[in-house]
């Protein structure tokens, strides 16, 4: 079954510097791997998608993520933290029985001034 | 374009008492998933309809339950609550076209049952 482990419950940056959230993944085969963001009393937004294309992915409001076959890992990476960023940011892996989607933990980003 | 939609945005509901929340996908969207999201479990799936017709179910009782009418609309129903079935329960649609596309959320609705 497809699964994916964040490997920080928290991480706390100072405003300006860059982040690190760190995903691994476990698949069969190669899979549909997301990264969403949920700020306070608010839904999902989606930051990015990897789908088999380029292993490295651009996404919305400066986050990017590679994809690593070998480590099995999508770890995302701003250059420079806003205060804006504090949120809680879900890994995730399209599951295999098809038309769903399974989460990790989430990891809450905390940005210090 | 109108993002996904969901009503109402808060609920607070009895033990035994049953539920039912409504969520409006995006325009051209055919397929709707439900998940359920509490702190000590996550985010957990629940169902996914595409033309009115259920294509999976993630591990839950059977008191919850689900639709899709013919506009795509689904609504979700939770029967005889329980306390552990507070939470915020998400839809998110999908416009099932090309490849892997991606699931768009709604705010939610918070589900308390007191």
């Amino acid at each position: 079954a497809q699964s994916v482990t964040q490997l920080d419950s928290h991480v706390s940056v100072s405003e300006g510097t860059p982040v690190l959230l760190r995903c691994n993944y476990s698949s069969s085969y190669s899979p549909s791997l997301f990264w969403y963001v949920q700020h306070p009393n608010k839904g999902l937004q989606l930051l990015l998608k990897y789908t088999s294309a380029a292993t490295l992915v651009k996404g919305i409001n400066g986050f990017e993520a590679e994809f690593k076959k070998s480590e099995t890992s999508f770890h995302l990476t701003k250059p420079s933290a806003h205060m804006s960023d504090a949120a809680e940011y879900f890994c995730v892996v399209e599951s295999n029985s098809g038309y769903a989607l399974n989460f990790g933990k989430g990891t809450s980003l905390l940005v210090t001034p | 374009k109108a993002g996904v939609t969901q009503t109402p945005r808060y609920l607070i509901k009895t033990r035994g008492q049953q539920v039912t929340l409504s969520c409006s996908p995006i325009s051209g969207h055919r397929s709707v998933s439900w998940y359920q999201q509490t702190p000590g479990q996550g985010l957990q799936f629940l169902f996914e309809y595409f033309s009115e017709t259920q294509r999976n179910k993630g591990n839950f009782p059977g008191r919850f339950s689900g639709r899709q009418f013919s506009n795509s609309r689904s609504e979700m129903n939770v029967s005889t609550l329980e306390l552990g079935d507070s939470a915020l329960y998400l839809c998110a649609s999908s416009p099932n076209t090309g490849e892997r596309p991606e699931a768009f959320f709604g705010q939610g609705t918070r589900l308390t049952v007191v």
